[in-house]
């Protein structure tokens, strides 16, 4: 089983829309959770954390449920510099930062 | 402040031959990190260095691969010899603290093709 799950998509929605990403992890030593931004052909950059309590960064909003083992990430007010690949990562306190990715959700934002 | 830099950008090889690839992390990161992600399927983590140490190996898919860091400053990937299932996106990554705190930054990536 994928350390990490998520669906692959794509999303296409148009600008102003809110979208909405999932992922389940399956190890439950996890202990940070991260969403990552990766354009095309570009190096992935850390777009949050996520923290147990959910937490907020302008249009974006991270989720965690260590209950059920799911991340989600929500987009407000879509724009078209929104069109990324989004990743959701993990990683277990234990082995120092190593991460786990999942395969990403590609999003397109269309005018 | 510079970023993670990698070299080359991208490299296409024969199978059977000898590729390196280099990594340079943020100056000061004792942590750096390689990476790789083949065609469709997810980035997965090869090993992770504190300073000149390899803390964890444990992703190196074989002993064809064997990773160095020096002095603890730069990093280098030897693939020796290439198959055809090495190729993929060999990203390199650095953070200043290693228990999953700190934020990774990560380099460009290097493109690898084995023909």
């Amino acid at each position: 089983r994928k350390e990490v799950e998520q669906d692959p998509g794509p999303f296409n929605v148009p600008e102003g829309a809110t979208v909405a990403f999932n992922c389940t992890y399956s190890n439950s030593a996890s202990q940070s959770f991260f969403w990552y931004r990766q354009d095309c052909r570009k190096e992935p950059k850390l777009l949050m954390s996520v923290y147990s309590s959910g937490n907020e960064d302008g249009r974006f909003t991270a989720q965690l449920n260590r209950a059920s083992q799911y991340i989600s990430l929500l987009i407000r007010d879509s724009k078209l510099s929104d069109s990324a690949t989004y990743l959701c990562v993990v990683s277990r306190g234990s082995t120092l930062g190593r991460l786990y990715f999942g395969r990403g959700t590609q999003l397109t934002v269309w005018p | 402040e510079a970023g993670v830099t990698q070299f080359p950008s991208h490299s296409v090889i024969e199978k059977g031959q000898t590729v390196t690839l280099r990594c340079d992390p943020i100056s000061g990161h004792d942590n750096l990190y390689w990476y790789r992600r083949v065609m469709g399927k997810e980035i997965k983590f090869l090993l992770h260095f504190v300073k000149e140490s390899k803390q964890d190996e444990s992703g190196m898919p074989n002993n064809r691969f064997l990773a160095e860091r020096t002095g603890g400053t730069y990093s280098t990937l030897k693939v020796q010899p290439a198959e055809l299932e090495d190729s993929g996106v060999y990203f390199c990554a650095s953070s200043q603290v290693g228990t999953g705190e700190g934020e990774q930054f990560f380099g460009p990536g290097t493109r690898l093709t084995v023909l």
